[in-house]
């Protein structure tokens, strides 16, 4: 299939490190995305990453790239209640300049 | 930063009634911008791709005559919902990547519709 998958929900203590997990089926893809969307908003563009880097680090986040499994994670670390938002992975296909495909999105929570 | 800004935030129409969308790239050039339609709870779903001087390209299963879309400059794009139906309301939002850097996709805030 086509379809980027990510688990649906996630519950972490403030303080952790929270780890959004994504799988992705084509190999061809070219960049990886993180949003984040906070209720009734857009998306925050987050961080994105280039199919032939395996990690990219910005400040609190990194993003960890297996292109062998297709699989990207999204590491927050210290993790704050402004980060309870949902975040989508989303993958930008060589042959589709600039269309995204997302993945359902995770729900983070973070608890005190 | 770049920016893309749509308008309204929030609309409300009668049943039969168009409405129309901005989405605007405020410091930056577009030639392209995209479309997404997404559903409470759900995922973004592609609707469309809106080229400058050019007709759109549209996804399989989205109606162009019903879903209008003008891209008349190279920072505005305008999405039409024409005879709107309640099964249209739904959370728009576009997306634009400056041409210079095509790597950064950057979204708007989004476009609520409520058709009643």
């Amino acid at each position: 299939g086509e379809d980027v998958e990510q688990s649906l929900f996630l519950s972490v203590r403030e303080g952790d490190s929270s780890v959004i997990n994504c799988t992705y089926t084509d190999s061809s893809s070219t960049y990886l995305y993180w949003y984040k969307q906070e209720p009734g908003a857009g998306l925050q563009l987050l961080t994105y990453i280039f199919s032939n880097m395996d990690m990219k680090q910005d400040q609190r986040l990194t993003v960890l790239l297996n292109k062998k499994d297709k699989h990207l994670s999204l590491r927050i670390a210290d993790t704050q209640t402004g980060d309870s938002a949902i975040y989508f992975c989303a993958e930008r296909r060589e042959k589709g300049w600039g269309k995204l495909q997302f993945g359902a999105g995770t729900q983070v929570v973070v608890t005190p | 930063g770049a920016v893309v800004s749509q308008h309204p935030s929030r609309v409300i129409c009668k049943s039969g009634t168009s409405v129309k969308i901005e989405c605007r790239s405020l410091d930056f050039q577009a030639t392209t911008m995209f479309w997404y339609r997404q559903f409470p709870k759900q995922s973004l779903m592609l609707m469309a791709t809106s080229n400058e001087g050019s007709k759109a390209t549209y996804e399989q299963g989205v109606e162009k005559d019903k879903f209008l879309i003008n891209h008349a400059s190279l920072t505005l794009s305008t999405l039409t919902v024409t005879s709107a139906h309640p099964e249209d309301s739904s959370f728009y939002i576009c997306s634009a990547s400056p041409w210079n850097s095509g790597n950064t996709i950057y979204f708007g805030e989004g476009s609520w519709l409520t058709v009643v």
